[in-house]
């Protein structure tokens, strides 16, 4: 019974490195996101899915792509990471009937030097 | 500009009281409204919600209350148990998913 798994769990990237992080679910759920949580911030949305093939900004996507080829797996990239991207990352999903109640991976954390 | 807000980062409470978490927000828009509750190093769980036509939810020892006229609600928790010490993310909705905006969360600590 996964649910939402996140790989890695954590990483540490020097400036100007890129890497994809991967969330998969096996709930079948069609939304999927992902957030940033930093001190003080709460989560903030970076990007997120509404179905397979699709894909839209959120509230904080600049310096991030996303793709969304399968419907269980919505991967983020880092281009040319940057050190204001050292942050924790959430991945979630939705079933798109209960708006807002999101299942939530355990997180990466990402350091970027 | 933060659209949902929880003033307090901390809260400390003795076993068996009552604790309550409080969280404000400024779009008028937002009509659905959750709390979730995180674990150190675990992602987010979903606990409690209701939507802008209630002002009260109740599940279990988790009541949920909204003030909409004050753009406030608050989440209680009676009796507190040790478990339930964790960061408590309050959450606002439009009735979109994909605009789900999160409070900075209160760290909850519940002394035996």
């Amino acid at each position: 019974n996964a649910g939402v798994t996140q790989t890695p769990k954590f990483r540490v990237l020097k400036t100007g490195q890129s890497m994809t992080l991967l969330c998969a679910q096996d709930m079948n759920h069609e939304y999927m996101y992902w957030y940033r949580q930093d001190p003080g911030m709460g989560l903030r949305l970076i990007h997120y899915s509404v179905g397979e093939g699709t894909t839209a900004k959120g509230e904080v996507p600049d310096g991030y792509n996303v793709s969304r080829l399968k419907k269980q797996n919505f991967l983020l990239g880092l281009e040319s990471a940057a050190p204001s991207q050292t942050s924790v990352y959430f991945c979630a999903s939705s079933p798109w009937f209960e708006p807002g109640e999101a299942f939530f991976g355990q997180g990466t954390r990402l350091t970027v030097v | 500009d933060q659209q949902v807000k929880q003033n307090s980062p901390s809260l400390s409470v003795q076993e068996g009281r009552i604790s309550i978490l409080n969280c404000d927000y400024t779009n008028s828009m937002f009509d659905y409204f959750l709390w979730y509750k995180k674990y150190p190093a675990e992602g987010p769980t979903f606990l409690i919600s209701i939507s802008s036509i209630k002002d009260k939810n109740e599940d279990g020892r988790f009541t949920v209350f909204l003030n909409k006229s004050a753009k406030h609600l608050s989440l209680h928790i009676v009796p507190s148990q040790p478990g339930d010490s964790a960061v408590y993310f309050c959450a606002a909705s439009d009735g979109n998913n994909n605009d789900m905006r999160f409070g900075a969360g209160t760290r909850l600590t519940v002394k035996p």
